[in-house]
């Protein structure tokens, strides 16, 4: 099965706009991270965002939020005032367990923001 | 460095060739990663090393993959044989601690190609 699941291979959003991006996991460890990556075309993976699996609120960082439904094991990317940089391939990762080093990675969704 | 630097940057190579990837990571991260990124795929884990000691090698796809980090700086990803599998971007990741709940960094990877 699946661990990181990431439904939506291409979105498209219009520049000032806000959108987001579908992340389920699947996991039976009480304790676990959830990550988003951003990898642009030089191909580096850039750390976006952080919730850990007892954090009472959503994690927000600059126009990145995290709405984290932990019923639903949902981890959705909300980015809000899309950019035209803000196109590029988005990664969701889980690290389970604590003290886990790994990362596991969704197949990402390729973000296209148009002008 | 300001950042995790990985070389070279491409690397062809004949198949059956053996191949040596190089990772500088940030000076003093402790936890170093390495990934394996196939074309539209997500990142799949490796090996991971705390300082020198390799602590996790359950992801090296065959006894042909071998990493090193002698002095707990930088890392080599050695590759004997080389198969056309074997083509994929490799990644290197350090991090400052074990506990990486801040996101590694990752370097900008080494695309492979085994023609």
């Amino acid at each position: 099965a699946q661990k990181i699941t990431q439904t939506q291979p291409g979105m498209f959003v219009q520049e000032k706009e806000a959108v987001t991006l579908d992340c389920t996991y699947d996991t039976s460890d009480p304790s676990y991270g959830l990550f988003w990556y951003k990898q642009p075309s030089s191909g580096e993976m850039i750390f976006l965002i952080y919730q850990g699996s007892y954090d009472q609120q959503n994690a927000t960082e600059g126009r990145y939020s995290l709405n984290f439904q932990k019923a639903r094991k949902s981890a959705n990317l909300v980015i809000s005032a899309s950019q035209l940089g803000d196109s590029a391939m988005y990664f969701c990762a889980m690290r389970e367990g604590v003290g886990g080093s790994r990362l596991t990675f969704g197949e990402g969704t390729q973000l296209t923001v148009n002008p | 460095g300001a950042g995790v630097s990985q070389s070279p940057r491409y690397k062809v190579a004949k198949r059956g060739q053996d191949v040596a990837l190089r990772c500088d990571p940030i000076s003093g991260h402790v936890s170093l990663f390495w990934y394996q990124q196939a074309l539209g795929q997500g990142p799949e884990f490796l090996t991971y090393f705390q300082n020198e000691a390799q602590l996790d090698k359950s992801g090296l796809p065959s006894d042909r993959f071998f990493a090193e980090r002698p002095e707990g700086s930088v890392s080599t990803l050695k590759i004997q044989r080389t198969q056309q599998e074997d083509s994929a971007v490799y990644l290197c990741a350090s991090s400052p601690a074990l506990k990486v709940d801040y996101g590694y960094t990752f370097g900008s990877g080494t695309r492979l190609t085994v023609v």
